[in-house]
């Protein structure tokens, strides 16, 4: 079974920290990445892509992917109070025809 | 960009009675949509792949007769709960991939209550 593994959380981190979010996944057919951020109550929306081995960043954001060792991170820096939400990870095809897999989240808690 | 909107946002329902959940793309169009259910502080659960045209796919455990999925064209999917029961009271999302997104973009979501 295609699994994406994530800690629970929460993670605690103080307004200006870098916040490191990790998540590994089983299926090395897997192309491509995507960390989600969701607000409790809301939908997930999209923060980062990542599809080749490196670093991808984008503002606050840096996003890392490991094909060799199933291993995705997600770095926030300069993390703010309103950063706080749920972090999931997903994993999936090359195409929008292929389902993600979803970690079942991380929470983050960024304290003034 | 890549939007995809949800209707209703929230909907409060007798049991034994029947929702429909409309996901529509407004700029772009949805070959594939996914049909996602989340429980109170538990992740995204995966129920069903809608494909245009032809039969959605449904995951193991999902009952294929209570959720009724129809992707008639490519911009709109829908979802029909029938003979809801308070069980089935959870926050159900749609997704799909396309447009200038990179991603996968969720629609806003539905908070069905049944009571």
């Amino acid at each position: 079974q295609k699994e994406v593994e994530q800690n629970s959380g929460p993670l605690s981190v103080p307004e200006g920290a870098i916040a490191s979010l990790n998540c590994t996944y089983s299926d090395r057919g897997s192309q491509s990445f995507f960390w989600y951020r969701q607000y409790s109550g809301k939908s997930p929306e999209l923060i980062m892509s990542i599809y080749s081995n490196g670093d991808k960043e984008d503002g606050r954001f840096t996003a890392q992917l490991n094909k060799a060792s199933q291993y995705v991170s997600l770095l926030i820096r300069d993390s703010q109070p309103s950063d706080s939400a749920t972090y999931l990870c997903a994993g999936g095809g090359n195409t929008g025809f292929q389902k993600l897999v979803f970690g079942t989240g991380t929470r983050l808690l960024v304290s003034p | 960009g890549a939007v995809v909107s949800q209707h209703p946002s929230w909907v409060i329902c007798k049991s034994g009675t029947s929702v429909k959940i409309e996901c529509r793309s407004l700029d772009f169009q949805a070959t594939t949509m996914f049909w996602y259910r989340q429980f109170p502080k538990q992740s995204l659960m995966l129920m069903a792949t809608s494909n245009e045209g032809s039969k959605a796919t449904y995951e193991q455990g999902v009952e294929k007769d209570k959720f009724l999925i129809n992707h008639a064209s490519l911009t709109l999917s829908t979802l029909t709960v029938t003979s809801a029961h308070p069980e089935d009271s959870s926050f159900y999302i749609c997704s799909a991939r396309g447009g200038n997104s990179e991603g996968y973009t969720f629609g806003s979501g539905t908070r069905l209550t049944v009571v």
